[in-house]
């Protein structure tokens, strides 16, 4: 049983289309961070949320920490193709545990 | 360009052979990881250095032997290793060790045991 669980596991959309990913765990951590790893590259912070309810907005990207700090979000609107890439959540409590992380392809 | 570089990016190797994956960082940090990552699995944190010092293993089997000359590298002595282990070993650092601090990963070697 994984800490951090992420869904989609896979997702393909249109160039243009909204996307939303989850990250989910059983377990409350005291803060949170989203990674990108496009293909061929090591995973890259994108952002970290440590408050319950946080919302953090990076250009297209919009992260949301849950009240509760067991879960997270990320809404990417208008997706390019430039957003393909493996994305990431961690959760961090004593140690960072990750997630298995959602592929997202943006097809032009 | 994070500023992590590891070396070879490929890697194809028996199961009797002996090989050594590189890491070098360029960020002037005190601490470096050894990271697994396998398909559709969590990355799993292998060793972490704090200061050229081992502060951490996750019960890794001895077939992988890390080595921390200095902060500055970081290397993997793999021998004997098993088809499972066939992964991207990912490398990264940070200013000090702990879960907190922000870390920069390297791009990756991509290791096939055949």
């Amino acid at each position: 049983t994984q800490l951090l669980e992420q869904s989609p596991q896979f997702l393909s959309i249109q160039e243009g289309e909204n996307l939303t990913v989850y990250c989910n765990s059983s377990s409350v951590f005291s803060s949170l961070q989203w990674y990108r790893q496009e293909p061929g590259e090591g995973p890259v912070l994108l952002v970290t949320v440590v408050t319950g309810g946080e919302v953090k907005k990076l250009k297209r990207l919009t992260f949301q920490f849950g009240d509760a700090r067991k879960d997270s979000s990320l809404h990417i609107t208008a997706a390019q193709p430039g957003d393909t890439g493996l994305y990431l959540c961690a959760g961090l409590d004593y140690k960072l545990s990750f997630g298995a992380g959602t592929t997202v392809t943006v097809r032009a | 360009e994070t500023g992590v570089t590891q070396t070879p990016r490929h890697l194809v190797m028996g199961m009797t052979n002996k090989k050594s994956l590189k890491c070098e960082q360029h960020l002037g940090h005190n601490a470096m990881y050894w990271y697994k990552q396998s398909a559709k699995k969590p990355l799993e944190l292998m060793f972490v250095y704090n200061f050229k010092e081992q502060t951490e293993n996750n019960s890794v089997p001895s077939r992988f032997s890390p080595e921390c000359p200095n902060s500055s590298h970081l290397f993997l002595h793999l021998h004997t290793l098993q088809p499972e282990d066939s992964a991207l070993y990912l490398c990264a650092s940070s200013q000090i060790a702990g879960p907190k601090n922000i870390q920069y990963f390297g791009a990756g070697t991509r290791l096939s045991v055949l």
